[in-house]
């Protein structure tokens, strides 16, 4: 059974106070790792996918990294408008349907 | 990114009643989209599996004759929640597979029930 757990559970930052988020997860053959952002009271949008170790994405202040037991996001200098809930899931190969396991997110505030 | 909606955004039913809930991908064609549920900060609970043409395929412990799924065509699932209860409120979510695989997510239903 593919496992995904997120930490920490609640961060807060000071504007332009960079930090990572971390995602761990086993799973039985990785198809894809998957982070998102959602807004208090919104659907989760879409942020990056990463496919296999070593590889790493970018958009604006943020980076995600993947290793072959867990995945950061690192948000470099953030603003107050990157409060949000980060969410991160991944999908198996042995995934019926393509369905995605989640974490329980992390819930990030930015003060100014 | 993809784009996929969802109608309505807020509900609010008494008891007993059943609420139909829309998720549609404006554009992109989509045969398989997901019906989670979310409950106050925690995270996305996956309810079913829609699957264009054929039956959806339900998580343990989903009732499937409360969340009837109906996925009509390459554009559109809906969700009933049947007989509804003040336990069923909750906030209800599709998600939608592009031709990459990667799934997006609708703005979300809030359904309450009196």
């Amino acid at each position: 059974e593919d496992q995904v757990t997120q930490s920490p559970e609640a961060l807060r930052l000071q504007e332009g106070e960079s930090s990572s988020l971390n995602c761990s997860y086993t799973v039985s053959g990785l198809r894809g790792l998957f982070w998102y952002r959602q807004d208090p009271g919104k659907g989760p949008e879409f942020l990056f996918t990463l496919y296999s170790a070593g590889e790493e994405k970018e958009k604006e202040r943020l980076k995600a990294t993947l290793t072959k037991k867990e995945s950061f996001l690192h948000i470099t200098a953030p603003k107050p408008e990157d409060s949000a809930t980060y969410l991160c899931a991944v999908q198996g190969t042995k995934a019926a349907g393509n369905k995605l396991t989640f974490g329980g997110g992390t819930r990030v505030l930015v003060k100014p | 990114g993809a784009v996929v909606s969802q109608h309505p955004s807020r509900v609010i039913c008494k008891s007993g009643t059943s609420v139909k809930i829309e998720c549609r991908s404006l554009d992109f064609q989509a045969t398989t989209m997901f019906w989670y549920r979310q409950f106050p900060k925690q995270s996305l609970m996956l309810m079913a599996t829609s699957n264009e043409g054929s039956k959806a395929t339900y998580e343990q412990g989903v009732e499937k004759d409360k969340f009837l799924i109906n996925h009509a065509s390459l554009t559109l699932s809906t969700l009933t929640v049947t007989s509804a209860h003040p336990e069923d409120s909750s906030f209800y979510i599709c998600s939608a597979i592009d031709s990459y695989n990667e799934q997006f997510f609708g703005p979300g239903t809030r359904l309450t029930v009196l």
